[in-house]
């Protein structure tokens, strides 16, 4: 069954440095999506992404954060200068095009920021 | 602010009993509703998508669906340990958004 991978399981890094989240969606979705999840609080909303181009971001998601589709697979994530609140699990998720609007979540990236 | 609420938990059930786990949502214009599992350190794993009034039923889980209450239930029936996690309950708002907005989960323990 296809599934979303994302690269690295875990993340640690050092305060102020930049990380980049990876993630390949389902083969024949369109949609993309980033949530973050800090320890013991609810999934929450960080940005979608369809046809090359940002179409919903949350107020979390400020200029430290930018999403690519480098090529016809991946789907990144960019932290730019991490604060020790971006310690969190980042999931990605897509969906299809058309059809149910079910999203479909990857293992997740755990980041740590120390 | 839209916004899903659900009861913490913990929900402690005996094994092979009824679990009902209960989400109410903010948007009455919301179209799609989803009930994932989590378990702890892992990604929320769907369980359900119901996005008409009354009951979806799919092996041992329902979901109930009731817009004009706002209100979107789960049962789990004969539960059973390895269903002991965090269920979450999810809705897409009014078309026009991509995203979930997520309730903080349930969650449930089985005993055995």
């Amino acid at each position: 069954e296809p599934e979303v991978t994302q690269t690295p399981s875990h993340q640690v890094t050092q305060m102020g440095q930049e990380v980049i989240l990876r993630c390949v969606p389902i083969s024949n979705h369109l949609y993309f999506y980033w949530y973050r999840q800090i320890l013991g609080q609810k999934v929450e909303f960080l940005v979608s992404f369809y046809n090359n181009e940002i179409s919903e971001k949350s107020e979390i998601f400020d200029d430290q954060f930018s999403v690519e589709r480098p090529d016809g697979s991946n789907f990144t994530l960019k932290i730019r200068s991490t604060k020790l609140e971006d310690s969190a699990m980042y999931f990605c998720a897509s969906r299809e095009r058309g059809g149910p609007d079910t999203q479909y979540f990857g293992p997740g990236t755990r980041l740590t920021v120390l | 602010q839209k916004e899903v609420e659900q009861n913490s938990g913990p929900l402690s059930v005996p094994e092979g009993a009824i679990a009902s786990l209960n989400c109410t949502y903010s948007d009455r214009g919301s179209q799609s509703f989803f009930w994932y599992r989590q378990y702890s350190g892992k990604s929320p794993e769907l369980i359900m998508s119901i996005y008409s009034n009354g009951d979806k039923e799919d092996g041992r889980f329902t979901a109930q669906l009731n817009k004009a209450s706002q209100y979107v239930s789960l049962l789990i029936r004969d539960s059973q340990p390895s269903d002991s996690a965090t269920y979450l309950c999810a809705v897409k708002p009014t078309s026009g958004t991509y995203k979930y907005i997520f309730g903080t989960g349930t969650r449930l323990k089985v005993l055995a």
